[in-house]
């Protein structure tokens, strides 16, 4: 099945810096890949997706990209507010039988005021 | 347009009851999936399941654990005998048919506590 690493686990950043969060997956036949934010004590909320036969996409301060070669997206966040502060994490999907979305460990991101 | 409904929202069961978690996937959406977080960690992939169909159940324990979504209703996952390492925030996520590539959206979860 699909394996989803996600670097790093904190992220401390400054109000007003970027923050960029990491992850590669295994399976080369994965298509979808979605970034949840999850506050504490609630459910993830999805913020952005990216298919495969896209290598870039950008919502307003939050962007993600995506190296099919390399096998890794990354998920970057532009002038950082409190409340970004949250965890993070990816996810990749495969194709064929296997249809669930396999997550990252996550990333606690802590915006300094 | 409803979300995922998912009930109870939190649930206390004392060691060797039965837990059961319902789940009402958005309008449209015909596929089911439940994850499990344990206190600070990850989300980790329980099963996946059409209207009478077990597509996935790779990631549901060998014992006391079992999934089902009816034709009629919501999808149920019941927990038998629970023990105190089942306490943790059970997810509901639904999608449309679950071909390349589809929406997933989350429910609010279900907090279990076993005490």
């Amino acid at each position: 099945g699909e394996n989803v690493e996600q670097h790093p686990s904190t992220l401390s950043v400054q109000e007003g810096d970027s923050a960029v969060i990491k992850c590669t997956y295994s399976d080369s036949a994965s298509n979808y890949f979605p970034w949840y934010k999850q506050e504490l004590g609630k459910r993830p909320q999805l913020i952005i997706d990216i298919r495969s036969n896209v290598g870039e996409k950008k919502d307003q301060r939050i962007a993600v990209t995506l190296n099919k070669t390399a096998k890794h997206f990354s998920l970057h966040i532009t002038e950082t507010q409190p409340e970004d502060s949250a965890v993070y994490f990816c996810a990749a999907k495969g194709i064929g039988g296997d249809y669930k979305l396999s997550f990252g460990a996550g990333t606690t991101v802590t915006v300094r005021a | 347009n409803a979300g995922v409904m998912q009930n109870p929202r939190h649930l206390v069961r004392r060691r060797g009851q039965e837990a059961r978690l319902r789940c009402s996937p958005m309008k449209g959406h015909s596929h089911v999936y439940w994850y499990r977080q344990l206190p600070e960690e990850g989300l980790k992939f329980m099963v996946y399941l059409q209207k009478e169909n077990i597509i996935d159940e790779s990631g549901m324990p060998k014992e006391r654990f079992s999934a089902e979504f009816p034709k009629e209703g919501p999808s149920i996952l019941r927990i038998q005998q629970v023990v105190r390492g089942d306490s943790a925030a059970y997810f509901c996520a639904s999608s449309q048919a679950g071909s390349d590539g589809n929406t997933i959206y989350f429910g609010e979860g279900s907090w279990l506590t076993v005490v």
